[in-house]
């Protein structure tokens, strides 16, 4: 199995921050990762896919780059609605692994 | 737009089956390039695939428990459904159907049902 890693566990940033999260592949997975966002109580959200391809409706304060093993998600201005927790996913092979998350918390 | 809505009981016996049901509106399940997919997230923790079925029947499972799921589809009813046998304690989480968009076998999940917890409590 791919092994997901995220770093870091949790972050406290205030509004109008840039935020960045890191997520490692243990082996290469070219451009095949998706990142998502989850709050409290409810499903996990796509917001990028193929590491940097900004899924519909998603705000362009968030943006993905890296290929390979090494991966970034950023968000460039933290937003009251952004905070949440966020997982990496890979997908380039079966089965389908996620990073453990990282929690965006209010400073 | 198409949307996920899971079913099934919400406490579950151990050593007894889990059985939910997916059933997807606004679109069909029949629609090419879609893995129809299970994954799970036990609480305050991160999120562990179970498992996809495609329209023509074809599965694939997480090696971790292959020997106990089986992911069946209902085209007619526009559905797809996860069994998951000999359950324990370990098996308490919140249970996703999700679809997984797929280019040349890769993908990633969108949309995702509002997932339902199941406890495995005697």
């Amino acid at each position: 199995d791919i092994q997901m890693t995220q770093s870091p566990s949790s972050v406290s940033a205030s509004v109008g921050d840039r935020v960045t999260i890191t997520c490692r592949a243990s082996q290469g997975i070219k451009t095949w990762l998706a990142w998502y966002q989850q709050k409290p109580g409810t499903a996990p959200k796509l917001l990028i896919y193929a590491a940097s391809s900004l899924q519909s409706g998603v705000p362009s304060r968030f943006s993905g780059s890296g290929s390979g093993t090494d991966f970034t998600l950023t968000i460039s201005s933290l937003q009251p609605e952004d905070f949440a927790t966020y997982f990496c996913q890979q997908a380039n092979s079966f089965p389908r692994t996620f990073g453990q998350g990282t929690k965006v918390e209010i400073k | 737009q198409v949307q996920l809505q899971e079913s099934g009981p919400g406490l579950v016996k151990p050593s007894q089956t889990l059985s939910l049901t997916c059933t997807v509106s606004g679109g069909s399940i029949s629609s090419g390039g879609y893995y129809w997919s299970w994954i799970r997230q036990h609480p305050g923790k991160g999120l562990e695939w179970i498992g996809y079925i495609y329209y023509s029947g074809s599965t694939y499972y997480n090696p971790s428990l292959k020997s106990r799921v089986t992911i069946s589809v209902d085209t007619s009813k526009n559905q797809f459904s996860l069994k998951l046998s000999s359950v324990t304690a370990a098996d308490t989480a919140v249970y996703y159907c999700a679809r997984e968009v797929v280019i040349a076998a890769n993908g990633w999940f969108d949309p995702w049902g509002q997932g339902t917890l199941v406890t495995v409590s005697s």
